[in-house]
């Protein structure tokens, strides 16, 4: 089966400007997360999405932040306006998700710089 | 979600067998223990997850004492291609929901 894939794999773009990760979860998997690893930091949350529906969004650092899955599919991640701190690295992971199973598929990640 | 504390990197030859243990002192009843291995410009990757006494898959053996305070993964015969950073994470199932908490992990080297 195919994994979990992302888009792009790497962006650049300047302070103010826009941007918007992609992510496709492997068939079926009704749970997608995001995570990301800024430089120098542990991977850390930012949200889950069960379906189309936000389970949590705790880790979302602000409101610059947007995360959507329409039809509980594939996801994007839009930054808006990209600050310098955003820089990092955005992995999206999907799940079955059942019981306490904590097997997660992750993507290869978007190395987002922000200059 | 329990603290967990590993080394910060270890090194090894090839075809030695590798133990890296995490400390989880403060784990709970419902709390599963889990690892990633992550090589680098890629995402994690599931290793193995267990809640007590021995799991073993193709990949690596968990080791979880009685008390559960600790836990240690053994890779057996590493090669080269097992040079990469292993995640020990401790965390609660509820409901199908399970957020990932990673440390540092243990970056670790394999040599020829």
């Amino acid at each position: 089966e195919a994994g979990v894939t992302q888009f792009p794999s790497h962006s650049v773009i300047e302070k103010g400007q826009t941007v918007t990760l992609r992510c496709d979860p492997i068939s079926g998997h009704d749970n997608l997360y995001w995570y990301r690893r800024v430089m120098g930091k542990e991977i850390k949350f930012l949200l889950h999405f069960v379906k189309e529906s936000k389970q949590d969004e705790s880790g979302m650092p602000n409101n610059r932040f947007l995360a959507e899955r329409t039809g509980g599919t594939y996801s994007t991640l839009k930054v808006q306006p990209a600050e310098l701190e955003d820089s990092g690295v955005y992995f999206c992971a999907s799940s079955r998700g059942t019981g306490g199973s904590y097997e997660q598929y992750f993507g290869p990640g978007t190395r987002l710089t922000v200059t | 979600l329990a603290k967990t504390t590993q080394p910060i990197s270890m090194d090894s030859y090839e075809g030695q067998e590798v133990n890296i243990t995490c400390s989880h002192n403060n784990i709970a009843t419902n709390d599963y223990i889990t690892w990633y291995q992550q090589f680098p410009s890629q995402g994690p990757r599931f290793i193995i997850q267990g809640y007590k006494t021995k799991v073993t898959n193709e990949v690596a053996s968990l080791f979880i004492p009685a008390d559960r305070k600790s836990s240690t993964l053994s890779l057996p015969r590493v090669s080269l291609s097992d040079t990469a950073v292993y995640y020990c994470l401790v965390g609660r199932g509820s409901g199908g929901y399970n957020k990932l908490i990673f440390g540092a992990g243990t970056r670790l080297a394999v040599h020829p």
